[in-house]
């Protein structure tokens, strides 16, 4: 299994402060991704990485923001946290693009009180 | 933005009994994945198909891919407690990142 974790693995926060998750690989993988999972929505993409630096929006980027300044390492930062961001958040990785296998870590539990 | 379409959503079997779980879109893929999440963790691989026919077979776990691409079936035989989870189906069109269907949550009861 690739090495992919998250960190907080829970978080309760209050609505308008800043909060960032972070993910960290060991597997030197070029490609990084954010997920949100709700019931009813299944997995839904927030922002991707191609490398260090590169990142690109999902289906569900509005609210949210990425950093990644270095191959292990994926931020996920909610600027000033909202209701609707009460969520679970999963982070993955890839060796390359679509048809390559993605490692999920174990997911973030968030919950914007 | 392409859909998958997940069926059914809810699926609570005996242990022993056959099922048949589909993903299904009017859009072609390069190529179809499936993977089990189980609860409190991420989702895991469990097969790739790429080609349309692809008939490929995990132990008691066999996965289909339309002739045409649009679709995909995962049929699981005499299924066990330990098949229970949520079964993700996720296409790639080639240009865009992976999309994931709603999924199917399976309950298998002993």
């Amino acid at each position: 299994d690739a090495g992919i974790t998250q960190s907080p693995r829970h978080k309760v926060t209050e609505t308008g402060t800043p909060v960032t998750l972070r993910c960290h690989q060991t597997e030197n993988h070029r490609y990084m991704y954010w997920y949100r999972q709700d019931p009813g929505h299944g997995l839904r993409l927030i922002h991707y990485s191609y490398g260090v630096k590169d990142t690109d929006k999902g289906e569900v980027s509005d609210g949210y923001s990425v950093s990644r300044s270095k191959t292990e390492d994926f931020l996920l930062t909610l600027e000033s946290a909202t209701s609707s961001q009460t969520s679970v958040y999963f982070c993955a990785s890839a060796p390359g693009a679509s048809i390559e296998t993605q490692y999920f870590g174990p997911g973030t539990r968030l919950l914007v009180l | 933005t392409q859909l998958l379409e997940q069926s059914p959503q809810f699926l609570s079997i005996q242990e022993g009994e056959n099922l048949t779980v589909y993903c299904n879109s009017s859009s072609v893929f390069s190529s179809l994945q499936w993977y089990r999440q189980e609860p409190g963790e991420g989702p895991v691989l469990l097969v790739t198909v790429v080609t349309g026919g692809e008939v490929k077979k995990l132990k008691r776990l066999t996965f289909q891919f339309g002739d045409a691409r649009k679709d995909s079936s995962l049929h699981i035989t005499a299924a066990q407690p330990g098949d229970t989870g949520l079964y993700l189906c996720a296409a790639d069109s080639g240009n865009t990142p992976l999309v994931f269907g709603k999924g199917t949550r399976l309950s298998v009861i002993a």
